[in-house]
Formats: C-alpha cells, structure tokens, sequence
C-alpha cells in the first residue's frame, strides 16, 4: 500500500541554523513526490516536487530536497532558517497522470530565536 | 487573485444536521478535490473531480457526498453530520491531476 511516514512530529531549530525534516515512501512505481508548507490557519501551498531527473530539487522559499531511490526518502533541507518558516510541511506521493496524493501527518517546525 | 474559495470559514452542527460545504476556484482548472485534515493523520482524500461532470471516491468517502455543479464549483455534503467528521476541511483544484494542488483555506467544522 501507498504511504508516506514523517518520523518526527515536530522539530525546534535556532534561527539560521541548518533543517533537515525527513520524509520515507512506499510505493510500488516511480513516485511523484512532493513537499508542501501550511502556516496557520492557511492552506497547504507547494514547495517542490520530483518527477524525474535530476533527485536534487530546488524549490520556493530557498528550500530543496533530494530523491533517493535506494532508501525510499525524499527528506527537504534548507541552509538557513528564518523565523517566517515557522509552518507544519507535509510530504506527500502521488503517482503519474492520477489524482490521488497520499500525505504523511507532517512536521510541525517551531523556530526560536 | 482568490483561488480556491471555501465557505463557510467555520460551523458548528448538531449530530445528524446537515450541511454543504462550497468550494470555487477562478484558476479554470479541470480538477478539483475535497480533503480532511486530523490531528497526526495528515490530509486524505474524501472525494475528487477529474473534471467537470465527474466524481470519484477518495480514501475516505462514507457519510460524504459531492457534485461538480460546473467547472468552477465543487461542493461537498454531510447529509447526517456524525462527530467523527468533526476536521478541518479544504478543498483543492489543480490544472493537470496531482502535479500541483491549489489549497483554499479551509472550513473549521465542529459536530457536537
């Protein structure tokens, strides 16, 4: 069965330090993966995605993830945290040409000062 | 630029009310799609439209039902609110399947 697991349920970083939130699939064909932010009381909006090429993808808001096939993760980084990023991200699969994205329970990501 | 529109922003039902949740996008996207958002669950999908004039079940469609009125609206019903769909319901549209999905900022429903 399709699914996506987020290990942790939230994360605390310092303000500039480094984010690194994790993200493992299973899927039984190549995956669409995706990354999506939510901030309260908002929609989710997207940040980057994967179909094919190139596993390391950039996406908005200085944020970027990689594809590894052999561990089945698609984990999001960002070099430098701002306070603005404070938001829940989801990780989500979906699969070529259909309409059904699975997401994972999300990360909520606490930034202090 | 609107997007995705829901109404109502939040609403409080009796066990066993009724009630339509409305969702409009101005995207001129050709799916649209109704998710519910539970605390450590994530999001799952109640149902979608491919396009308009089609509907079809997502992961978790009982005690749910939906109509594409036209290209621009999707509306989802409860026909007997229960308060195991007390959640948080967004709705979505995208321009081509799940390449990108278009989040409204969703409905807050509590069933007492």
């Amino acid at each position: 069965a399709q699914s996506v697991t987020q290990p942790d349920i939230h994360i605390t970083v310092s303000e500039g330090a480094s984010l690194e939130l994790r993200c493992n699939y299973s899927y039984g064909a190549t995956p669409y993966l995706f990354w999506y932010v939510q901030s309260p009381g908002q929609g989710l909006q997207l940040l980057l995605k994967y179909f094919s090429g190139d596993t390391l993808v950039q996406g908005i808001k200085g944020f970027e993830a990689e594809f590894k096939r052999s561990q089945s993760s698609f984990n999001l980084r960002k070099p430098s945290v701002h306070w603005s990023d404070a938001a829940e991200y989801f990780c989500a699969v979906g699969d070529d040409g259909g309409f059904k994205t699975i997401f994972g329970a999300g990360t909520r990501l606490f930034v202090k000062a | 630029n609107a997007g995705v529109t829901q109404t109502p922003k939040f609403q409080v039902l009796k066990t066993g009310q009724s009630m339509t949740l409305q969702c409009a996008q101005d995207m001129n996207h050709n799916s649209m799609y109704w998710y519910r958002q539970d605390p450590g669950m994530g999001l799952r999908l109640i149902y979608y439209s491919a396009s308009e004039g089609t509907t079809d079940k997502g992961e978790v469609p009982n005690g749910y039902n939906v109509s594409r009125l036209n290209k621009r609206e999707f509306s989802l019903r409860l026909e007997s609110a229960a308060p195991s769909q007390t959640s948080v319901y967004f709705c979505a549209s995208s321009d081509r399947g799940n390449e990108k999905l278009f989040f409204g900022s969703g409905t807050q429903l509590s069933v007492l």
